[in-house]
C-alpha cells in the first residue's frame, strides 16, 4: 500500500530555512515522479517543485531559487529544503506521487504545517 | 501565469447532476490534455477524481467524468450524493514545466 507521510513542518520566522521530509513506503520514490504541493489556509492548492524519475527538477515561478527538491534513495525519502521563507510561503505543505503522466497527483501524504511568522 | 477560474460554488439536489467549469487559455487547458480533477473534504488531503480529461483512476465512482473543449474543462457529477459534498480544484500542465490549479469550487449537495 502506498503511503507518504510528511514531517518537518513547524513555526518559522520570515527570512529562516526549514526542511520538509517525506517518508515513502510500498513503491520506489527514485522509479516515481515526484512533487510538492502547498496549500494556504483557508486558499486553494498550488504547485510548487517537481522531481523527475530521471533527477531532474522544476519549480514555480514563486519558490524558484529559494526552495530546492531533493531525494534520498537509500531512505525512500524525498525532501523540500525551503531557505528565505516568507509570510506568504505561509501553507500546509503536501508530497505528493504523480499517477501515470507526471503532470497530475495519484498519491498524497496528510501535509504538514507550515506558519511563516514573526 | 494566473490561475485556472473556476465558479466559487455550485450545488444540486441528491441524485441530480452538476457540471463545474474550469476555463483556462490555449497555452494551458487548450494546449493539452494534462487536465485533472481533485476533491478535497475539510480537513483532509484531495483525492485525484480525473486525469487526462477524462480517466478515472481505480476506485472513483463512475458518476464522475470529465471532458474537454476548447480552454474550458469541465467535470460532471451524476447521481448526486450526500458524501460528493466537498472542494473540488482543477489543474492543468502550463507548458514550461509548469502546473497551473483553478481557484476551487465549493459543492454543496441540497
Amino acid at each position: 500500500e502506498v503511503e507518504l507521510v510528511e514531517s518537518g513542518g513547524g513555526l518559522i520566522q520570515p527570512g529562516g530555512s526549514l526542511r520538509l521530509s517525506c517518508a515513502a513506503s510500498g513503491f520506489t520514490v527514485s522509479s516515481s515522479y515526484m512533487s510538492w504541493v502547498r496549500q494556504a489556509p483557508g486558499k486553494g492548492l498550488e504547485w510548487v517543485s517537481l522531481i523527475h524519475k530521471s533527477g531532474d527538477t522544476t519549480y514555480a515561478d514563486s519558490v524558484k531559487g529559494r526552495f530546492t527538491i531533493s531525494r534520498d534513495d537509500s531512505k525512500n525519502t524525498l525532501y523540500l529544503q525551503m531557505n528565505s521563507l516568507r509570510v506568504e510561503d505561509t501553507a500546509v505543505y503536501y508530497c505528493t506521487r504523480s499517477c501515470g503522466a507526471y503532470w497530475c497527483f495519484g498519491y498524497w501524504g496528510q501535509g504538514t504545517l507550515v506558519p511563516v511568522s514573526s | 501565469q494566473s490561475a485556472l477560474t473556476q465558479p466559487p460554488s455550485a450545488s444540486g439536489s441528491p441524485g441530480q447532476s452538476v457540471t463545474i467549469s474550469c476555463t483556462g487559455t490555449s497555452s494551458d487547458i487548450g494546449g493539452y490534455d494534462y487536465v485533472s480533477w481533485y476533491q478535497q473534504h475539510p480537513g483532509k488531503a484531495p483525492k485525484l477524481m480525473i486525469y487526462e480529461v477524462s480517466k478515472r483512476p481505480s476506485g472513483v465512482p463512475d458518476r464522475f467524468s470529465g471532458s474537454k473543449s476548447g480552454n474550458t474543462a469541465s467535470l460532471t457529477v451524476s447521481g448526486l450524493q450526500a458524501e460528493d459534498e466537498a472542494d473540488y480544484y482543477c489543474s492543468s500542465y502550463g507548458g514550461s514545466n509548469n502546473l497551473i490549479f483553478g481557484g476551487g469550487t465549493k459543492l454543496t449537495v441540497l
